[in-house]
């Protein structure tokens, strides 16, 4: 079953905007990871980010981390068309089996 | 990072036949691979943890003798879809880890549409 929740669902913005997307998970957690998917293609990890962690860059991305709250967000900063594709949080911890547990995903569009 | 490589990238089959899709490891030694389906702009559900030399461990609701999952090697795991159905179409996709509280790496995922 998915842990992860992901809002919105869809995400349609013009180029230089930012993107945001959200996750809300349920159990305990060792880490929240994000993850890229270009459509029919497999995933690729963007950032991992620690329980103790609360914010972390990479490039145009700034992850966020509220474990109080279960949430965590994801920002693209002045978004590409290239940046077009879904997005998906992953949850990691001995609640889930150690296994990662998948959000619904946030289909992001960015329009050139 | 490191490359996970999924083969075949799409395969179409007749309803009752059996389909094997490859996953390996390229420049590691993967002990444990995961093994996913996913439905059109749906997220990815978990259907069995592959391990080398070891029986996989499936999730709830998944058919083990429907989806063969042999680990023989530290670098290759394969799932066989047996006796396929229409409804078994989708997009299957494994990935490796170095171990746990790590990040993962997916294979480009397999297209299976059964006709």
């Amino acid at each position: 079953s998915q842990q992860g929740e992901e809002d919105p669902q869809a995400l349609s913005i013009q180029e230089g905007e930012n993107a945001t997307m959200n996750c809300s998970y349920k159990t305990s957690i060792n880490n929240l990871q994000w993850y890229r998917q270009n459509s029919g293609r497999g995933l690729v990890h963007l950032i991992l980010i620690r329980s103790n962690e609360r914010e972390k860059h990479s490039g145009r991305l700034r992850v966020t981390l509220d474990t109080s709250k279960k949430s965590s967000s994801l920002l693209i900063t002045a978004s590409r068309a290239a940046d077009t594709a879904s997005y998906f949080c992953a949850t990691d911890g001995e609640a889930a089996g150690n296994k990662l547990t998948f959000g619904g995903g946030t289909r992001v569009l960015v329009k050139p | 990072g490191a490359v996970v490589s999924q083969h075949p990238s799409w395969v179409i089959c007749k309803s009752g036949t059996s389909v094997k899709i490859e996953c390996r490891s390229l420049d590691f030694q993967a002990t444990t691979m995961f093994w996913y389906r996913q439905f059109p702009k749906q997220s990815l559900m978990l259907m069995a943890t592959s391990n080398e030399g070891s029986k996989a461990t499936y999730e709830q609701g998944v058919e083990k003798d429907k989806f063969l999952i042999n680990h023989a090697s530290l670098t290759l795991s394969t799932l066989t879809v047996t006796s396929a159905h229409p409804e078994d179409s989708s997009f299957y996709i494994c990935s490796a880890r170095f171990g746990l509280d790590t990040e993962a790496f997916f294979g480009q995922g397999t297209r299976l549409t059964v006709v």
